[in-house]
């Protein structure tokens, strides 16, 4: 099976703009989750989506948001960017939600705001 | 709060010799998992191990293996027999009942031929 795989990989913007990545999980895979990676803060938890539907949903302002499709791609959204979003986004997926699922993560997306 | 530390910012090791690596957290959960994640230069996140922590029997994958000890919240993480391709970021990762996973700050780890 193919793996998690996101795109674009590398994303140069700048602040103000906004911008929109994109999640294909494994097939098969229905729950997929976003996670922020900075080398101050680590990696942090976006949120997660399920049968289209969020889930669960971590610590970051409203200029963060997502979606999932009916085939269970995601994309997540950064309105209004600013340079603290420079980060690498990573996605994970996996097969159902349930605490014994576990997450397959996808290269990331590396943003750059200048 | 739910929190994960890892206290050894950066560990080395001989090629072919056993690292540990260290990994505590702080839960009020009575069900919950526990993973350790390999992050490569190539920053794709690679799952090495989970435990499940209403099983008392400690997980191993081929060279890796934990020592879980519940009632200390330790998870630490053996890698036996070290290889250069071990080198890489890890990182112990939580999961309650909540889905999120919660990871601490990572050990860099360097393998010395």
């Amino acid at each position: 099976k193919a793996g998690v795989t996101q795109t674009p990989r590398y994303l140069i913007k700048t602040r103000g703009q906004q911008v929109t990545l994109s999640c294909s999980p494994i097939s098969g895979h229905r729950s997929v989750s976003w996670y922020q990676q900075t080398p101050g803060q680590g990696l942090q938890f976006l949120f997660e989506y399920f049968s289209e539907t969020q889930r669960n949903k971590g610590n970051f302002p409203g200029r963060f948001s997502g979606r999932q499709f009916s085939n269970s791609r995601s994309e997540m959204n950064v309105s209004t960017l600013e340079l603290g979003d420079s980060a690498l986004y990573l996605c994970a997926s996996s097969p159902r939600q349930g605490i014994q699922e576990t997450q397959y993560f996808g290269p990331g997306t590396r943003l750059l705001v200048l | 709060a739910q929190t994960v530390t890892q206290s050894q910012p950066e560990m080395s090791v001989q090629e072919a010799e056993t690292v540990t690596l260290s990994c505590t957290y702080d839960t009020s959960e009575s069900d919950y998992y526990l993973f350790w994640y390999k992050q490569p230069p190539s920053r794709q996140m690679i799952l090495v191990i989970r435990q499940e922590a209403y099983k008392q029997q400690n997980a191993t994958e081929n060279r890796f293996s934990v020592n879980f000890q519940k009632a200390a919240k330790s998870f630490s993480l053996k890698i036996s027999d070290s290889q250069l391709g071990d080198a890489a970021m890890y990182f112990c990762a939580y999961r309650p009942g909540a889905q999120k996973l919660v990871f601490g700050q990572g050990t860099r780890l360097t393998i010395n031929p």
